[in-house]
């Protein structure tokens, strides 16, 4: 299985300021046949279901701000969010859809308003 | 465009339990479905996943032989059928649309709509 790993757990960031989240996968999620990284980004609010975010990587998915951004290839990814707004405030996850089965998520990083 | 999960409750270990999530606005049959659950407090574990033409079928090992993934395409349905409950299995369950029938990896596909998701909790 492929181990999805976050850092930090936890994150508190000013408004206004930069929040930057890792996820590294225990296995390359990229696949050279068509030049695509197979992971996936959400955001989770208290209550709500998971919103997609971002996806191959460092798609934007539409109606999504354009202050979210992800990046990386292979093992190492990386969601940022520029211009911290207080509706950002939730606990975002990461997701491989690589190898199947199974489907593996991060742990999550839940992130605060300082 | 929607997912609606029902059939949550209190069930007590060891008694089953058939969730559905009613799909909306959208070519059902067209798409892969997974079911994802989410303890309470915890992270998002995927469960199972079904393809379109409903020729493939794959779950994780923790739900493996106790819970049975279907779809009933006439009624737009995804169902979830959950038998020998432990309370392991007490969670928010969401179904989540994959990836198009059309693309060369449709298993292989990110979430792009998710339902409210339904509760399960199982204890005595």
């Amino acid at each position: 299985d492929i181990v999805m790993t976050q850092s930090p757990d936890s994150l508190t960031v000013s408004l206004g300021e930069r929040a930057t989240i890792s996820c590294k996968s225990s296995r390359s999620l990229f696949y050279s046949s068509n030049n695509k990284n197979y992971l996936a980004w959400y955001q989770q609010k208290p209550g709500q279901p998971p919103k997609l975010l971002i996806y191959w990587a460092s798609t934007r998915e539409a109606g999504v701000p354009d202050r979210f951004s992800g990046s990386g290839s292979g093992t190492d990814f990386t969601l940022t969010i520029n211009s911290l707004q207080a509706e950002d405030v939730a606990v975002y996850y990461c997701h491989q859809y690589f190898a199947i089965p199974p489907i593996t998520f991060g742990q999550g990083t839940r992130l605060e308003i300082k | 465009v929607q997912l609606v999960e029902s059939g949550g409750g209190v069930v007590q270990p060891g008694r089953s339990l058939r969730l559905s999530c009613a799909a909306s606005g959208f070519n059902f049959t067209n798409f892969t479905m997974h079911w994802v659950r989410q303890a309470p407090g915890k992270g998002l574990e995927w469960v199972a996943v079904i393809s379109g033409d409903d020729k493939i079928k794959y779950y994780a090992d923790s739900v493996r032989g106790r819970l049975t993934i279907s779809r009933e395409t006439p009624k737009n349905t995804l169902s979830l059928q959950m038998i020998g409950l432990r309370p392991a299995d007490t969670a928010v369950y969401y179904c989540a649309r994959g990836g198009p029938s059309s693309s060369d990896h449709p298993l292989a596909w990110y979430f792009d709509l998710w339902g409210r998701g339904t509760l399960v909790t199982v204890s005595s």
